[in-house]
């Protein structure tokens, strides 16, 4: 199983570009969720999607579009990158249960660095 | 709002002493919390968690204690390797309608082993 993959692994913008990121899950999850990481700011989530055909806005979800493609994918959409959209962007995955345990635990990809000049 | 967080932004032990990394949370509701642990370029990784029926938890090398009176808990690592040098977040599950949880992590502590 590779769990949670991601791509790119690095990715360089000029402002006003637009670009996807894509992530994947093998683990037969049900939800999916997108963080931005910062410095000094801890993990903030963007987007999720509970199922399958929904997704709900996260904290921070300006400037930012998802699609559920499948249960497998999960993707991010930069319509029109901007600076202060730079940071390390987290996929993950979980499996609800109904109960707070370790089977809620999140499993999470390796990340994509986004530099927006 | 609710809000979860280190107290230490960066934390440096010997190797082969003991770490203790604390958290404090303001949801006095909160009553079940994870632990993640982040290597350089990686992704969280799920390290323990403890519910609010518990004051202590035990894993392999690893013990979290959780305060509630003071609405506290720390992450505490034996005999620190170096393997160990990390970031280390605290993160409080709560749940949604949709049956999934909000998670609201901390800002992190960096955990620096010294040779």
């Amino acid at each position: 199983n590779a769990g949670v993959t991601q791509t790119p692994k690095f990715q360089v913008l000029k402002t006003g570009q637009s670009m996807t990121l894509q992530c994947a899950q093998d683990m037969n999850h049900n939800s999916m969720y997108w963080y931005r990481q910062d410095p000094g700011m801890g993990l903030r989530l963007i987007y999720y999607s509970a199922s399958e055909g929904t997704t709900d806005k996260g904290e921070v979800p300006n400037g930012y579009n998802v699609s559920r493609l499948n249960k497998r994918e999960f993707s991010l959409r930069l319509e029109s990158a901007a600076p202060s959209q730079t940071s390390v962007y987290f996929c993950a995955s979980s499996e609800p249960t109904g109960e707070r345990s370790p089977r809620n635990e999140q499993f999470f990809g390796p990340g994509t660095r986004l530099t927006v000049l | 709002g609710e809000s979860v967080g280190l107290h230490l932004p960066t934390l440096s032990v010997q190797e082969g002493d003991n770490s203790i990394i604390n958290c404090a949370y303001s949801n006095s509701a909160s009553d079940y919390f994870i632990w993640y642990k982040q290597e350089s370029g990686k992704g969280p990784q799920f390290i323990i968690d403890i519910r609010s029926n518990m004051d202590k938890r035990q894993g392999q090398r690893v013990t979290v204690l959780l305060n509630k009176t003071v609405k506290h808990l720390s992450l505490q690592i034996a005999a620190t390797q170096p393997g160990d040098s990390a970031v280390y977040f605290c993160a409080d599950p709560t749940p949604r309608n949709s049956g999934t949880y909000k998670y609201i992590f901390g800002t992190g502590t960096r955990l620096k082993v010294l040779a």
